[in-house]
């Protein structure tokens, strides 16, 4: 697609549940990111992936939280035992990613998967 | 990420120039300027970037300081849809740990 695209646009899940969230970026682009956004507040930065790198998990505020991309294309974020306090926007964005060079067009981001968890 | 201020809110005028200031005083010299938006219950939205010179793209122009201490964002007449909170970033490119987006300032269009 021309952009990029996440699933579900909203989630809606019971305390101690698992959730997946996925994310589609544009074809080609070989960075990837996943950002949390609470009510309110600011961009958070989760995590990182590069081409076939070792992603940078540095961002992940638990290990309940684990982010996988495959094939160097679509990611999937999960959230184990889910609690309220995870309930936000999550967006992933894409770039092209020219050796340390920046990109021409930035990040493109998603639209977000709004996680409510009740 | 460079360390960057912008004013919390400002309104402006429909139909006129919107000027939003940035201060980055600690910019290095690799680090561009990066300007994006968020329409509410959207994802940000990459505007236009620049790191020595004033670029100007069809959604607006950035006029960068000669000190590169400070620039402004100018969306050239202003509609109601660009009411969105506006994050100007400066970085070095898509390094391990993204952007950093700040509080960045809200710009509300008045009708």
């Amino acid at each position: 697609g021309a952009g990029v695209s996440q699933s579900p646009s909203n989630k809606v899940t019971e305390k101690g549940k698992d959730v997946e969230l996925r994310c589609d970026p544009i074809s080609g682009h070989t960075a990837l990111y996943w950002y949390r956004q609470s009510l309110g507040q600011g961009l958070e930065f989760l995590i990182y992936f590069q081409g076939n790198s070792a992603p940078d998990k540095s961002g992940l505020p638990s290990d309940r939280f684990s982010a996988e991309r495959t094939g160097g294309s679509v990611s999937t974020l999960t959230i184990q035992r889910t609690q309220q306090e995870d309930s936000a926007v999550y967006l992933c964005a894409s770039s092209l990613s020219i050796r340390g060079l920046v990109s021409n067009y930035g990040y493109t981001f998603g639209s977000g998967t709004r996680l409510t968890v009740v | 990420d460079a360390k960057t201020t912008q004013p919390t809110s400002m309104d402006c005028a429909e139909g006129r120039a919107a000027n939003l200031p940035c201060n980055h005083s600690t910019i290095s010299g690799n680090e561009y300027v990066y300007w994006y938006r968020q329409i509410h219950s959207q994802g940000p939205q990459y505007i236009i970037h620049g790191l020595k010179n004033n670029e100007t793209n069809e959604m607006a122009s950035l006029i960068i300081t000669e000190d590169r201490k400070s620039s402004t964002l100018i969306l050239p007449h202003a509609t109601l849809r660009d009411t969105a909170v506006y994050y100007c970033i400066g970085t070095s490119g898509g390094g391990a740990d993204g952007l950093t987006f700040g509080k960045g300032t809200h710009l509300i269009i008045q009708p």
